[in-house]
């Protein structure tokens, strides 16, 4: 399998508190990219960053990536209670066609 | 523009039926995906078409699974014959350059066998 820790982890914080997501993978990947599902919905990609980029911010998102380490991170700051969501990163295989995707992480954010 | 459709969006089958999801990518997509999601197994790959061609087609599902692209703006998915554990909901997503570009999902299938 491509992943580590394969498992839905789950979270839950106080709307305004910070958080961060941890992924880590097994083989090489020229990208990570990052989902959010909210319930009902398909994923929705959030962040897309590449091997020769350490760290992508957008707005409250910052996305990093360790390639030496084979992990990357996913941090939201100010959480809302709209970013109540399953969170997925997913890597892309040698041939650069397909993602395999992560077993998420469950995020709760209470009002 | 309009995003990824899929219908139904949710199909109740007896044990042995055939049914067949329906998928519209994004106009002008080249890559479409199907996936299987689980909440043990996951996000699951299950067939991979690259301009209408099939790249992949998910390897231990491929025995009651098959999916196929009748032209670029449509895709069905045929389970045939359904079994219980084939409950789950059933994703497209298109891209348009494969892995390395975002993909874009449709809302899902939520298929319950019985």
């Amino acid at each position: 399998s491509q992943w580590g820790e394969e498992n839905l982890q789950a979270l839950s914080i106080q709307e305004g508190e910070d958080v961060t997501m941890n992924c880590s993978y097994k083989t090489y990947t020229t990208v990570v990219q990052w989902y959010r599902q909210k319930s009902g919905k398909g994923p929705a990609q959030l962040i897309l960053i590449r091997s020769n980029e350490r760290e992508k911010r957008s707005g409250r998102l910052r996305a990093t990536l360790d390639t030496s380490s084979q992990s990357s991170s996913l941090s939201i700051t100010g959480t809302l209670a709209t970013d109540t969501a399953v969170y997925f990163c997913a890597t892309v295989n040698n041939a650069g066609a397909k993602l395999t995707f992560g077993g998420g992480t469950r995020l709760t954010v209470r009002p | 523009d309009a995003g990824v459709t899929q219908t139904p969006r949710h199909e109740v089958a007896e044990k042995g039926q055939t049914i067949i999801l329906k998928c519209e990518p994004v106009s002008g997509h080249n890559d479409l995906f199907w996936y299987r999601q689980t909440k043990i197994q996951g996000l699951e790959l299950l067939s991979y078409f690259r301009s209408k061609s099939l790249m992949e087609d998910g390897g231990a599902f491929k025995d009651r699974f098959k999916a196929e692209m009748l032209n670029s703006s449509f895709s069905t998915l045929k389970i045939q014959p359904t079994e219980p554990k084939d409950s789950a909901v059933y994703l497209c997503a298109s891209s348009p350059l494969g892995g390395i570009d975002e993909q874009y999902f449709g809302p899902g299938t939520r298929l319950t066998v019985l």
